[in-house]
Parts: structure tokens; C-alpha cells; sequence
């Protein structure tokens, strides 16, 4: 089936605790990007890649790290997590930039 | 900086009314434009997507949306909604020429009451 994982679906932690959110897609996509979305906000794009080692930055990259070492991997690495980053992340992949996203079904993370 | 603006945060009808939920952006290049649904506690679905030719596109699920390129905007309508109707709706635009970086509206969230 095609589809985009994301793990954990929900994870509770503390400010400063390293953390990784991991995504993945068996759909051979080229594009990958990460969103948060918050209330009355819509989704907002942390981060994107083109490609195998090619990522940039969306609307919202402060306090979010992310790489591209294989085409079906985008993990999103958060190095000292703070409560403003509390939110639901979602993952997504398209056929390439212009194309529709097909979206994984979300990480709810807490930060106290 | 580019913008995606949803006129409405939330609406709530009754069953078999129409509807029709504005999207516009600002942008003078050229976009790809789609509206997505979330339902209640699930991820995003792909309702319908514009890249070119007819400005009339029709979706799953009985929805449809026009762009308008002289008025920046491309409305989601759907002549009878139904309960199952529910969820929260997406705009969003990708400029064409900036690689992937696509822009959602704030949402709009719809209540059907049957």
C-alpha cells in the first residue's frame, strides 16, 4: 500500500530532550516536507527537499533540523525542544515540487 | 510575502445547502492550487488540484473549485452537502517557480448538521 509513515504518532516530553520524529514513503517520491500545524493557523512548512541531499527551508524552520541521506527517509530532528514547539507535525511526499502532497497521519507532540 | 487567505474559519449548515468556501492568494507568478480536507482526527486528503487548462475542476465527492487568475482566487463549492461533510478544509497554493514551497490557508472548518 502506498502510504507515508510517521513515528511516534503522539510523544510527551520535556524541554531541552533531544528528539527525532521519523517519516517515511514506499512511493518513490522525490519531494518530502514537514509541516506543523497549530490552531487558527492552517499548516506552516517547517522544511522541504527536492532531493537526496537537497532540503530548504519553509515558513517556519527555527528550532527544527532535518536531512535527506535517503530518498524514502525525511526525519525531523528537534535538538532542544521548547513548549512553543508543542503541535501536530505532519510529513508529506509528492512526485516532485509542483505536484499534490500525499500526507502521513501526524505526530501530536507535547513539550512541558 | 505570499500569502493564502481563507475567508471563512468557520461555517455550519444544514444538509442539502450549498456551499462555497473562499480561497484567495496573493502571488503574481504562476501557482499550482489545491484544496484539502481533514476529517475529524484523520490526515490530509487531496479534495481536488488546479495546474492548468479548464479553470473548472472537479474533485472527489461531489466537490469543484474555479480559478479566477484575475481575481487571485479559486473557491471550493459543492452544490448539497451532506453530514459526512464535516471536517476542515485546506487551501493551498505552491509557487511554481520557488521549488516545493507550498502555503495553506488558516483552514475552515464546516459543521453539518443533519
Amino acid at each position: 500500500e502506498a502510504q507515508v509513515t510517521q513515528n511516534p504518532r503522539y510523544l510527551i516530553t520535556v524541554t531541552g530532550k533531544k528528539l527525532t520524529v521519523t517519516c517515511s514513503q514506499n512511493m518513490n517520491h522525490e519531494y518530502m516536507s514537514w509541516y506543523r500545524q497549530d490552531p487558527g493557523l492552517g499548516l506552516r512548512q517547517i522544511y522541504y527537499s527536492m532531493n537526496v541531499e537537497v532540503t530548504d527551508k519553509g515558513d517556519v524552520p527555527e528550532g527544527y533540523k532535518v536531512s535527506r541521506k535517503e530518498k524514502r527517509n525525511f526525519p525531523l530532528i528537534l535538538e532542544s525542544p521548547s513548549p512553543n514547539q508543542t503541535s501536530l507535525y505532519f510529513c508529506a511526499s509528492s512526485l516532485s515540487g509542483g505536484n499534490e502532497q500525499f500526507f502521513g497521519p501526524g505526530t501530536r507532540l507535547t513539550v512541558l | 510575502a505570499q500569502s493564502v487567505s481563507q475567508h471563512n474559519h468557520h461555517v455550519i449548515l444544514s444538509e442539502a445547502a450549498s456551499l462555497e468556501l473562499g480561497c484567495n492568494y496573493s502571488y503574481g507568478g504562476t501557482v499550482n492550487l489545491f484544496w484539502y480536507v481533514q476529517y475529524p482526527g484523520q490526515h490530509l486528503q487531496l479534495l481536488l488540484k488546479y495546474f492548468s487548462g479548464d479553470p473548472l475542476v472537479k474533485g472527489i465527492k461531489g466537490f469543484e473549485a474555479e480559478f479566477i487568475k484575475s481575481k487571485f482566487s479559486f473557491n471550493l463549492r459543492k452544490p448539497s452537502v451532506q453530514w459526512s461533510d464535516t471536517a476542515e478544509y485546506f487551501c493551498a497554493v505552491i509557487l511554481y517557480n520557488q521549488g516545493g514551497k507550498l502555503i495553506f490557508g488558516q483552514g475552515t472548518e464546516l459543521s453539518v448538521k443533519p
